[in-house]
């Protein structure tokens, strides 16, 4: 079946614009988070959503981040006024059951994004 | 604030050799997970070892767990070329009611041929 799915995959923007990246994560899945990851780095988690609970939006770095999730599925993370600090491969993943981390998590592609 | 951190930060060995790779993390958890990823892109699921288990396998690979010293190892047996990758450990914590899944900082695997 389809998996995870970014989308762009490649993102090259000027500083000081906005961007917004998209996931569908996989259908029936409840719970869907976002991660950065910066050349040669871990994982940096940015925000969990789960069904319909009140997001953990935690590891938002600024206030230039946001994230949406619109009916339970597909997500937008959203960066306002780009900085050169934001260049990443952002990685969104979804899991089929509530958090507790008992389900694997299933990852996309992730979108590089490359502010000039 | 990184939950896992792996050990070494890289390792290069010998094709047919064992690879280990450790994890230790600060919170209690409920469970352990192992991920691999190639190319700086999405990341693959390995394993899922439960704060109850000390132990388990899958095909060449070794997951143990020690809940008293909040750390796990990952073993690789009989590497091969395409074992080439970066590994990473995955916990949640216990003590949360909508558990985020925080990531280690990943161990860069080299396989010689």
């Amino acid at each position: 079946g389809a998996g995870v799915s970014q989308s762009p995959s490649n993102k090259v923007t000027e500083k000081g614009k906005d961007v917004e990246l998209r996931c569908d994560p996989i259908s029936g899945h409840t719970a869907l988070y976002w991660y950065r990851q910066s050349l040669g780095q871990g994982l940096e988690f940015l925000i969990y959503f789960q069904g319909n609970s009140a997001p953990d939006k935690s590891g938002l770095p600024s206030d230039r981040f946001s994230a949406e999730r619109t009916g339970g599925s597909v997500s937008t993370l959203t960066i306002q006024r780009t900085q050169q600090e934001d260049s990443a491969v952002y990685l969104c993943a979804s899991s089929p059951t509530p958090g507790w981390g008992n389900s694997p998590l299933h990852f996309g592609n992730g979108t590089r994004l490359t502010v000039t | 604030s990184q939950q896992g951190e792996e050990d070494p930060q890289a390792l290069s060995i010998q094709e047919g050799e064992n690879a280990t790779m450790n994890c230790s993390y600060k919170t209690s958890i409920n469970n352990l997970q192992w991920y691999r990823q190639n190319s700086g892109r999405g990341l693959v699921h390995l394993i899922l070892i439960r704060s109850n288990e000390r132990e388990k396998h899958s095909g060449r690979l070794r997951v143990t767990l020690d809940t008293s010293k909040k750390s796990s190892s990952l073993l690789i047996t009989a590497s091969r070329a395409a074992d080439t990758a970066s590994y990473f450990c995955a916990t949640d914590a216990s003590d949360s009611s909508a558990s985020k899944i925080i990531f280690g900082s990943g161990t860069r695997l080299s396989i010689r041929p």
